[in-house]
């Protein structure tokens, strides 16, 4: 099974804050993602990438970077963060072949 | 974009009876609908997935339909154990090898025993 390791676990910043979500997946992959799970929402696609250096715009994007510097690494980046980006974050990852591989996510509260 | 409903948002339901959730998506073009199953404090995983050229699909206890014509889906979970109870995610995608799923709302499940 597809390694995807996120990281922080949890993070506390206040408005205003700079913050970077950090996902690792270990399997070659090309294909990464960021989610944001809300309820009554469910998952949302905030960015995604099909390799080094590849960026797309999810559904949700407003008040996020996102950049992947290796095949490997995909990293979302909050430069102002508000409280409405309070959310649990999940990672994933997949071959193409439509199957998504998810991380543990990282739970952000913004203050 | 693709939008998709998911109903209901909570179930409950005895042990040893079905559960049912329903799906709907807005774009024809739709061709890939995937189930997540999400435990409580895990990841979600998927656990069964349907293409547009089938309308059944069975996996043990889970059963997923879809109706192309009316832009429904859905998962049947017959002989409802505890280790059920969790978050269900819906998700349709347009395939095309960039993997772009919208998901539902999701619908958490408790199976009371």
């Amino acid at each position: 099974e597809a390694a995807v390791t996120q990281s922080p676990r949890n993070k506390v910043t206040v408005t205003g804050g700079n913050v970077t979500l950090s996902c690792r997946q270990t399997n070659s992959h090309n294909y990464m993602y960021w989610y944001r799970q809300d309820t009554g929402h469910g998952l949302r696609l905030i960015h995604y990438s099909y390799g080094a250096g590849n960026l797309q715009i999810g559904d949700v994007p407003d008040g996020y970077k996102a950049t992947r510097t290796t095949q490997e690494d995909f990293f979302l980046l909050l430069e102002l963060a508000s409280p409405s980006q309070t959310s649990l974050y999940f990672c994933a990852s997949s071959d193409g072949e439509e199957t998504l591989y998810f991380g543990s996510g990282t739970r952000l509260t913004v203050l | 974009g693709e939008q998709v409903e998911q109903l209901p948002s909570i179930l409950r339901v005895q042990e040893g009876s079905s559960a049912s959730i329903n799906c709907s998506y807005e774009d024809s073009a739709s061709n890939y609908f995937p189930w997540y199953k999400q435990e409580p404090g895990e990841n979600p995983k998927l656990i069964i997935d349907i293409r547009s050229n089938m309308e059944r699909k069975q996996i043990q206890e889970l059963i997923v339909l879809l109706d192309k014509k009316a832009k429904r889906f859905s998962l049947h979970i017959t002989d409802t154990q505890p280790g059920d109870s969790a978050m269900y995610f819906c998700a349709a995608s347009a395939g095309g090898g960039n993997n772009k799923l919208t998901f539902g709302q999701g619908t958490v499940l408790s199976v009371i025993p």
